[in-house]
């Protein structure tokens, strides 16, 4: 079992709707969770993290953490085609703590 | 100002060479890393370092060699390249080693070894 994982995609979202991303870790101590956001050709850059359960929204963004199902999600309202970009879940794993492991990402597009 | 630039942006090479990618951060922090992306997308961290000193060594061969002068600097040096080393290479650096701090990315180093 991978330590983070994500559906890799692609997911495609019409513009306006919510695109739902969702990661799932196997590391039951984690402490801190991470989502990235990769426009293709470029590096990532971080758009929202998340240490409690429950939900942390940022604007058009909200998180989602579930730690009894090992569950994290991304809600991304109001998709815009700006939003079209590859997705990166990473996790503090409670061993190894000083480091990010990152899921394999999902493609997400957003179709005008 | 550039916060995390590496260079080259990128890298065309032959199998059994040796090449190096320096990377540099103006950001005054503290912990800088090594990232490999593969074709697939997958980021794992390769090595990291907090004020010159390794912490992070992810089970990287021997062939890949960190080197970091000062904490503003992060360099890598890769020997004997092979086919498997081909990969999008990332410099990274966040303000010290509480990882939940936010980590800078480079532009990245498109490595291709033919």
């Amino acid at each position: 079992q991978k330590e983070v994982e994500q559906n890799s995609g692609p997911l495609s979202v019409p513009e306006g709707a919510i695109a739902s991303l969702n990661c799932t870790y196997s590391d039951r101590g984690s402490q801190s969770f991470f989502w990235y956001r990769q426009y293709s050709g470029k590096s990532p850059e971080l758009i929202m993290f998340i240490y409690s359960n429950g939900d942390k929204e940022d604007g058009r963004f909200t998180a989602q953490l579930n730690k009894a199902s090992q569950y994290v999600s991304l809600l991304i309202r109001d998709s815009q085609p700006s939003d079209s970009a590859t997705y990166l879940c990473a996790v503090n794993p409670l061993q190894g703590a000083q480091k990010l492991v990152f899921g394999q990402g999902t493609r997400l597009t957003i179709n005008p | 100002d550039t916060a995390v630039s590496q260079t080259p942006k990128y890298l065309v090479t032959q199998m059994g060479n040796d090449k190096s990618i320096k990377c540099e951060q103006n950001l005054g922090h503290d912990t800088m890393y090594w990232y490999k992306q593969d074709s697939k997308k997958f980021l794992k961290i390769m090595f990291s370092y907090n004020n010159k000193e390794l912490i992070i060594n992810e089970t990287v061969p021997n062939r890949f060699s960190p080197k970091s002068p000062d904490k503003a600097h992060l360099n890598l040096h890769i020997n004997s390249l092979e086919l498997g080393d081909s990969a999008v290479y990332f410099c990274a650096s966040s303000q010290d080693l509480a990882v939940p701090y936010e980590q800078y990315f480079g532009p990245g180093t498109r490595l291709t070894v033919t």
